[in-house]
């Protein structure tokens, strides 16, 4: 079947350090992969997403993904987080031309 | 600044009542999905229109969901009779077009609690 499994559900990390997101893929899922981010209250924002060429993606607000094939994966990082990244993070995957699937989310919690 | 709104923000309704939610997608934009987020299903896709056309409502209990578009600046959602398990953050969200090119753009959601 076809899906994306967050490998973390909670993520607490200090100001300024680096974080990274785990994200992976089943193989039969098309290359189409998301990350959004939903702040408290809020709906989803698009952060990247990797269509094809360069493996690495850079996104907004600093955020960046690598998409691995031979791993399956789709991990996203920030080297250096804020207390306003304080959020929950959602891998997706185009399903067909429209349809969205999203993981179960990670939440990070940045602390000062 | 171009956004989609949800209406209302929050709702809490007695069970068996009737629900509806109202979405106003970006201006000039061609589709338009419903999406329910709850903390065991997570995020589902219900609807999905294009130039207000039902393409694909899969996802949604038929009996008492239904989703329209009644013009290219609504969509609506409704429930009737609600039920508690209904209770959900419902999504709306806008795009131009589709396929991996385009971003679909959310609302803030309308809370709804069927108590």
């Amino acid at each position: 079947a076809q899906s994306v499994t967050q490998l973390d559900s909670q993520v607490p990390v200090f100001e300024e350090a680096p974080v990274e997101l785990r994200c992976n893929y089943s193989s039969s899922v098309s290359v189409y992969l998301f990350w959004y981010v939903q702040y408290p209250n809020q709906g989803l924002q698009l952060l990247l997403k990797y269509l094809s060429g360069s493996t690495l993606v850079k996104g907004i607000n600093g955020f960046e993904a690598e998409f691995n094939k031979s791993q399956t994966s789709f991990h996203l990082r920030k080297p250096s987080v804020h207390i306003s990244d304080t959020a929950e993070y959602f891998c997706a995957f185009l399903q067909g031309d429209y349809k969205l699937s999203f993981g179960a989310g990670t939440t990070v919690t940045v602390r000062a | 600044d171009a956004r989609v709104t949800q209406t209302p923000r929050d709702k809490v309704t007695e069970m068996g009542q009737e629900v509806t939610m109202r979405c106003q997608p970006i201006l000039g934009h061609n589709t338009v999905f419903w999406y329910r987020q709850t903390m065991m299903q997570g995020l589902e896709l219900l609807a999905y229109f294009r130039n207000r056309a039902p393409l694909d409502d899969s996802g949604m209990p038929k009996d008492r969901f239904s989703a329209e578009m009644p013009d290219a600046t609504l969509a609506t959602l409704k429930i009737q009779p609600s039920e508690p398990r209904d209770s959900a953050v419902y999504f709306c969200a806008s795009a131009q077009g589709t396929g991996g090119n385009t971003e679909a753009f959310f609302g803030q959601g309308t809370r709804l609690t069927v108590v």
